[in-house]
């Protein structure tokens, strides 16, 4: 069964702060794709990151960075120097290449950045 | 990118009564996700919608309770039928960025109808 758990409900770090975000996904598909989604409080959600399950090169785009390891199914996202703006609820998702290109979403952290 | 709206952006309605939302798409598009968010909580798909077919529906969910139409590749509408309190929610429409490959698993979402049911 597919599954996405991001344990941690909410957080809270003071400004220029680095902060980690985990994503632990399950899927029996040896092809799927994960992603994460920013939503900031005006609540359309904003695309961030997908990652193909072959390529776990991490990556880096800015502040934000993403470290995929297969061989603990975690798929998290770290934000250096965090920003005000960066207050948001964030979600990880997976889709399974064998289905319908579903997303299954994670419940979600919700991140505050004080400043 | 896809460039994705929704109507009505919010809406505030009674119970017992239906209401239809919108989504449209400025590319064709095969197929067009319906997510519910409830307050607080994850996204989760209602339904996948196909131009030609009768929509998919995830389980949990019904034709009779959330009917979906899709008339062409650019267009789809939700509605919400007899609605309840625990319908309140925000629904959102997405889909699929680029026609295949790794990419059509990117999804555009829309930015959402808040819907509140007294």
């Amino acid at each position: 069964a597919q599954k996405v758990t991001q344990a941690q409900t909410e957080i809270s770090v003071v400004e220029k702060e680095d902060v980690t975000l985990d994503c632990v996904y399950e899927t029996r598909d040896t092809t799927y794709y994960l992603f994460w989604y920013k939503q900031p409080p005006s609540g359309e959600l904003v695309f961030l990151i997908r990652r193909n399950s072959f390529d776990e090169q991490n990556e880096i785009s800015g502040r934000y960075s993403w470290n995929f390891q297969k061989s603990t199914s975690s798929f998290n996202f770290t934000i250096t120097a965090s920003q005000v703006v960066d207050s948001a609820v964030y979600f990880c998702a997976l889709s399974e290449a064998s289905g319908t290109y579903k997303y299954i979403f994670g419940t979600g952290t919700r991140l505050k950045v004080l400043a | 990118s896809a460039v994705i709206s929704q109507k009505p952006s919010r809406d505030i309605c009674q119970r017992g009564t239906s209401l239809t939302i919108q989504c449209q798409v400025d590319s064709q598009v095969t197929m067009m996700f319906w997510y519910r968010q409830q307050p607080g909580q994850s996204l989760t798909l209602i339904a996948t919608a196909n131009q030609g077919s009768e929509a998919t529906y995830e389980s949990g969910f019904v034709i009779d309770k959330f009917p979906i139409s899709r008339p062409n590749l650019t267009f789809s509408t939700l509605t919400v039928s007899n609605m309840s309190p625990e319908d309140s929610s925000i629904y959102l429409c997405s889909v699929p960025r680029g026609t295949s490959g790794p990419v059509y698993n990117e999804q555009f979402f829309g930015p959402g109808t808040r819907l509140t049911v007294l």
